[in-house]
């Protein structure tokens, strides 16, 4: 059983799409994560939700919108696409926001051309 | 501001050898520090934490760390090296008031034959 699942693994589309990568975790934790990770393997936390609501909102073009229909569910939504993008993003959650440590997903690779 | 030092870009050991992966941190206040380790093209996957306490904590596949209040460090250990240990290694930390892990650079390990 899957902890923390994301869909797609990989995504390849041009510049100016709008793409969507999704999130569950079937863990009961009330806090979930978007990390970018570069092509330099550097982690920045983007976004966090804890009970549907948002907590961390880090400096992120607002083409970027995460959307939490639920505690079980993080998903990320990003517009007019740009190379810049081309990324892998990593969903995490965790028990409790402050001690508990994150545990992610298995990531989803964007690639813009 | 809270950020995490990892000095090495690649740390390299033969198998059987001790391991020492590095790291420092800035926070105000007493810091929550993470070790996590990343396969290529997986997700990465919690080794060990420090919460409060013993400052030698121990984690899984017998890595260790040892919180050092005074060097600000929270360097990784592992007696003894094994080939299956190479993967990049991140160090994080948090302070108590917040919520997101701040992510090192991350550290090469590659342990050979």
């Amino acid at each position: 059983d899957t902890a923390v699942s994301q869909t797609p693994k990989y995504l390849v589309t041009q510049m100016g799409n709008d793409k969507s990568i999704k999130c569950e975790q079937n863990l009961g934790h009330d806090t979930m994560y978007w990390y970018k990770q570069d092509s330099k393997k550097f982690l920045k936390i983007m976004f966090s939700y804890n009970n549907k609501e948002l907590i961390i909102n880090e400096t992120v073009p607002n083409r970027f919108s995460p959307k939490s229909p639920d505690k079980a569910h993080l998903n990320l939504h990003i517009n007019s696409l740009e190379l810049g993008d081309s990324a892998v993003y990593f969903c995490a959650s965790s028990q409790v926001a402050g001690i508990g440590e994150l545990f992610f997903g298995e990531g989803s690779r964007l690639t813009v051309l | 501001a809270q950020s995490v030092a990892q000095p090495e870009d690649q740390v390299n050991v033969a198998e059987g050898n001790p391991l020492t992966v590095k790291c420092t941190y800035s926070v105000s206040g007493n810091p929550y520090l993470f070790w996590y380790v990343q396969y290529p093209n997986r997700g990465l996957q919690f080794l060990l934490k420090y919460i409060t306490g013993d400052n030698l904590v121990k984690g899984s596949y017998g890595f260790e760390a040892e919180f050092n209040k005074s060097q600000t460090s929270f360097h990784l250990k592992k007696p003894s090296a094994l080939v299956s240990d190479s993967a990049l290694y991140f160090c994080a930390v948090r302070e108590k008031s917040g919520y997101a892990l701040n992510f090192g650079k991350g550290t090469s390990l590659l342990v050979t034959p």
